[in-house]
């Protein structure tokens, strides 16, 4: 069965600082990968999602991923934080088979920002 | 195009009642999806609905029910509630494709008393 790690349950990084949340999956194949935001009190937002091709993924607000397939990783970058990217991150997989789609989800990364 | 949207945004219910929650999809989306949401266990898959029809389940007890209707809306129901079930419930909808991206909804925030 698919699974999807993040081992960093909080982060804390400076205004300006650079960012990045790791993310480890397990899967057979080449899975499906996404990084989604959660502010509080809001549902999900995706940032990006990894399907095939290019294994450097743009994605929105200025966040980037990188897919391993030798690591088993899709780490999700930022060069330059903003307060408000102050969320919890989740990356998720998804497995993609008769016509439907599962998404296995991480259990998130908290990400604290300070001026 | 609006949003997903579910109602109620906050619920309070007490031991062995059952609930109901509401998900409209984003217009034109034929697949919705639920997931539970709690600290302890993270995000955890419910169901899918897609075209009226359930087509994929996660593992959770036959308290959880869910249904769509012809507007592709869709309804989860919980029977006889838990304290565990005091959760965030959310719903996201996609075209149904096997790579469409789902798009979340607010949530709806369920405490059991």
């Amino acid at each position: 069965a698919q699974s999807v790690t993040q081992p960093d349950i909080h982060i804390t990084v400076s205004e300006g600082a650079s960012l990045e949340l790791r993310c480890n999956y397990s899967y057979g194949a080449t899975p499906y990968l996404f990084w989604y935001v959660q502010s509080p009190g809001q549902g999900l937002q995706l940032l990006l999602k990894y399907f095939s091709g290019d294994t450097l993924v743009q994605g929105i607000k200025g966040f980037e991923a990188e897919f391993k397939r030798s690591q088993s990783s899709f780490n999700l970058r930022k060069p330059s934080v903003h307060w408000s990217d102050a969320a919890e991150y989740f990356c998720a997989v998804g497995l993609f088979s008769g016509g439907y789609q599962k998404v296995t989800f991480g259990t998130g990364t908290k990400l604290q920002v300070i001026p | 195009k609006a949003g997903v949207t579910q109602t109620p945004r906050y619920l309070i219910k007490t031991r062995g009642q059952q609930v109901t929650l509401s998900c409209s999809p984003i217009s034109g989306h034929r697949s919705v999806s639920w997931y539970q949401q709690t600290p302890g266990q993270g995000l955890q898959f419910l169901f899918e609905y897609f075209s009226e029809t359930q087509r994929n389940k996660g593992n959770f007890p036959g308290r959880f029910s869910g249904r769509q209707f012809s507007n592709s809306r869709s309804e989860m129901n919980v029977s006889t509630l838990e304290l565990g079930d005091s959760a965030l419930y959310l719903c996201a909808s996609s075209p149904g494709g096997t790579t469409d991206t789902q798009y979340f909804g607010p949530g709806t925030r369920l405490t059991v008393l």
